[in-house]
């Protein structure tokens, strides 16, 4: 992997479902893992900061977990409702200084 | 408190002109990054400030672009001799600082349509 990568790149789920999606990064020389929700016509906002191997983090119904040694993230979504509706950004550090982003996953979640 | 702003929200100009993007970090972040959505595509990095350190314009598509951050906090992104493919949402955002460790806080974004 030489990018940060992202799938799938759409996701249409019922309300209610449970959904998760993958990111995939460079495994050398990893820094950090950057998880960000972009709700359409507003500013992309922080998720959660990874940096170890293993680590699991957790905000309500959303959570991410890290395997650096293979380069996956996954982002988990319990009982999807309308408002998380929006385009998930991961992000890491690619051979530069700064945060490579992937093209994010778009989900929808119908009522 | 306040959060990471850009101006103009929207910008429409025409081909060959120049514009100047403008963002304020939250204060206290020495870290501003600038980053563009060109349809379709994911974001592009193109500029960081960190302090009073030398910039990072790696990302910076053309000499066409160019960015100042006076006196540590307000940036100002300048794109030179417009050209259509510079159509994009443009935003800025600010960290604590520049280690991977600290999330970014976007601003709004400016988009900008060159016709």
């Amino acid at each position: 992997i030489l990018n940060v990568e992202q799938s799938p790149q759409s996701l249409h789920v019922q309300e209610g479902d449970s959904t998760n999606f993958t990111c995939s990064f460079p495994s050398s020389n990893f820094y950090a893992l950057h998880w960000y929700r972009w709700e359409t016509a507003k500013s992309p906002e922080a998720l959660f900061v990874m940096t170890l191997n293993g680590d699991e983090k957790k905000k309500g119904r959303i959570s991410a977990t890290l395997n650096t040694k293979e380069g996956y993230s996954y982002l988990y979504i319990k009982g999807s409702q309308p408002e998380d509706s929006a385009t998930y950004l991961c992000a890491s550090p690619t051979g530069s200084y700064q945060l490579t982003f992937g093209k994010g996953t778009k989900l929808s979640v119908i009522p | 408190g306040a959060g990471v702003s850009q101006s103009p929200s929207n910008k429409v100009t025409e081909k060959g002109k120049d514009v100047e993007l403008r963002c304020d970090p939250i204060s206290g972040h020495t870290a501003l990054y600038w980053y563009r959505q060109s349809l379709g595509q994911g974001l592009e990095f193109l500029i960081y400030f960190q302090g009073n350190s030398a910039p990072d314009k790696s990302g910076l598509p053309s000499d066409r672009f160019s960015a100042e951050r006076t006196g540590g906090s307000v940036s100002t992104l300048t794109i030179q001799r417009t050209q259509q493919e510079d159509s994009a949402v443009y935003l800025c955002a600010s960290s604590h600082d520049g280690t991977y460790s600290y999330e970014q806080y976007f601003g709004p974004g400016t988009r900008l349509t060159v016709t």
